[in-house]
């Protein structure tokens, strides 16, 4: 089964440092990849997505990821973060152009001032 | 465009009792996804519905039911509730061809006691 791995579970950082946040997935097939994001009291909003093409792909917010499909990652970055950047992050992966989401467990960034 | 609604937005329920919620798409989306979000499993997908069809399904009991209307809205039912069923029920709605964005509702949290 497929599965998507989220190593950093909590990240603190201070404002103007660089993040980035790791995300594996294991599966073979085709996948579209996606980071969504959760501000405190907020709905999940996508981030960013990755079907084809260029595989470094740039978001909202100045947030970036890169798909290394030799690694099976797709991990997000963003040089300088901001005390509003502090959310919940998840990776999801959707396999075959199916219908479903699997998302990893999470990361929760705090940046502090 | 108004975004995804979903209701009630809170729900208190006792062990035994069935609970339905419901999700209002976002104008011309006719693809419904529902999600359940926990502390421990994260974020789960339950079910996909397309023009009144289920076309996916995760891996929950059959207790798990849902459907979707002519006008695209969808509910989804939770029988014999258990403890383990408090969550964060999260819908999200897309376009025809399901996950290249979807776009998720506030959510219903659901306390079982």
């Amino acid at each position: 089964a497929q599965s998507v791995s989220q190593h950093n579970h909590h990240v603190i950082l201070s404002e103007a440092a660089s993040l980035e946040l790791g995300c594996n997935y294991s599966y073979g097939g085709t996948v579209n990849l996606f980071w969504y994001v959760q501000y405190p009291g907020q709905h999940l909003q996508l981030l960013l997505k990755y079907f084809s093409g260029d595989p470094l792909v740039k978001g909202i917010k100045g947030f970036e990821a890169e798909f290394i499909k030799s690694k099976f990652s797709f991990n997000l970055r963003k040089p300088s973060v901001q005390w509003s950047d502090t959310a919940e992050y998840f990776c999801a992966v959707n396999a075959d152009s199916g219908y479903a989401l699997n998302f990893g467990k999470g990361t929760s960034l705090l940046v502090t001032p | 465009k108004a975004g995804v609604t979903q209701t009630p937005r809170y729900l208190i329920k006792t062990r035994g009792q069935q609970v339905t919620l419901s999700c209002s798409p976002i104008s011309g989306h006719r693809s419904v996804s529902w999600y359940q979000q926990t502390p421990g499993q994260g974020l789960q997908f339950l079910f996909e519905y397309f023009s009144e069809t289920q076309r996916n399904k995760g891996n929950f009991p059959g207790r798990f039911s849902g459907r979707q209307f002519s006008n695209s809205r969808s509910e989804m039912n939770v029988s014999t509730l258990e403890l383990g069923d408090s969550a964060l029920y999260l819908c999200a709605s897309g376009t025809a061809t399901g996950v290249e964005t979807q776009y998720f509702g506030p959510g219903t949290r659901l306390l079982v006691l």
